[in-house]
């Protein structure tokens, strides 16, 4: 059965920084594309950041480039996305996704709650 | 690529057939769209990928179809359980965006 457990979501300060986890088990990690996905309290989703299965392509939503790094460690079987000049708008339940072989999200974990502010 | 779902909000009853649209700013390849539900409190779970296929376990009350800008997600008979929102996606280009989701509830 594919798991996927997201940690790491804290309240921290305006400017602040902070690296979500996601630990997945249940499918050989190392061959599939990875994302993240966020959610604000209330409103839709949105795209984040993708991994590829190597680690070797990365890509970001423009609201978050150049603050956010993804990353993956296939011997841990676990992705990272850290997280730094935090905003307010940042604040939403963070999701870790995995990309079917078409791209699509086919399993996601149940998110971790991030909340900047004062 | 914007993708613009319509209606925000769908009222409906137990019985009768939805009719979910997502409308894409430029064209999508129909290999890379997909459909999400997503109720109170849980995770998204994936519905339908590339326009038109149903994911696992999926019921063939749901079905997809579409190319090019335009695409649609059908609830042929609602059952209780498919009141939620949802959300359709494109994965043709990144970013990876997101439309903005319908809400289907009970009328």
């Amino acid at each position: 059965e594919v798991q996927l457990v997201e940690s790491g979501g804290v309240v921290v300060q305006p400017g602040g920084s902070l690296t979500l986890s996601c630990a997945a088990s249940g499918f050989n990690f190392d061959v599939y594309n990875m994302h993240w996905v966020r959610q604000a309290p209330g409103k839709g989703l949105e795209w984040v950041s993708h991994i590829r299965w190597d680690g070797g392509s990365t890509d970001y939503a423009d609201s978050v480039k150049g603050r956010f790094t993804i990353s993956r460690d296939n011997r841990e079987n676990s992705l990272y996305l850290q997280m730094s000049s935090l905003r307010r708008e940042d604040s939403a339940l963070y999701y870790c996704a995995k990309a079917a072989w078409g791209g699509d999200l086919d399993h996601w974990g149940q998110g971790t709650l991030v909340t900047v502010s004062s | 690529i914007v993708l613009t779902q319509s209606p925000g909000i769908l009222s409906l009853s137990p019985g009768e057939r939805a009719t979910l649209s997502c409308r894409a700013s430029q064209s999508v390849s129909s290999r890379y769209l997909a459909w999400y539900q997503q109720k109170p409190g849980q995770a998204p779970r994936l519905l339908i990928y590339g326009a038109s296929n149903r994911a696992t376990g999926i019921p063939d009350r749901f079905s997809a179809s579409g190319s090019g800008t335009d695409f649609t997600l059908t609830v042929s008979r609602l059952e209780p359980e498919d009141f939620a929102v949802y959300y359709c996606q494109q994965y043709d280009s990144s970013p990876y965006s997101f439309g903005q989701g319908t809400k289907l509830e009970i009328k």
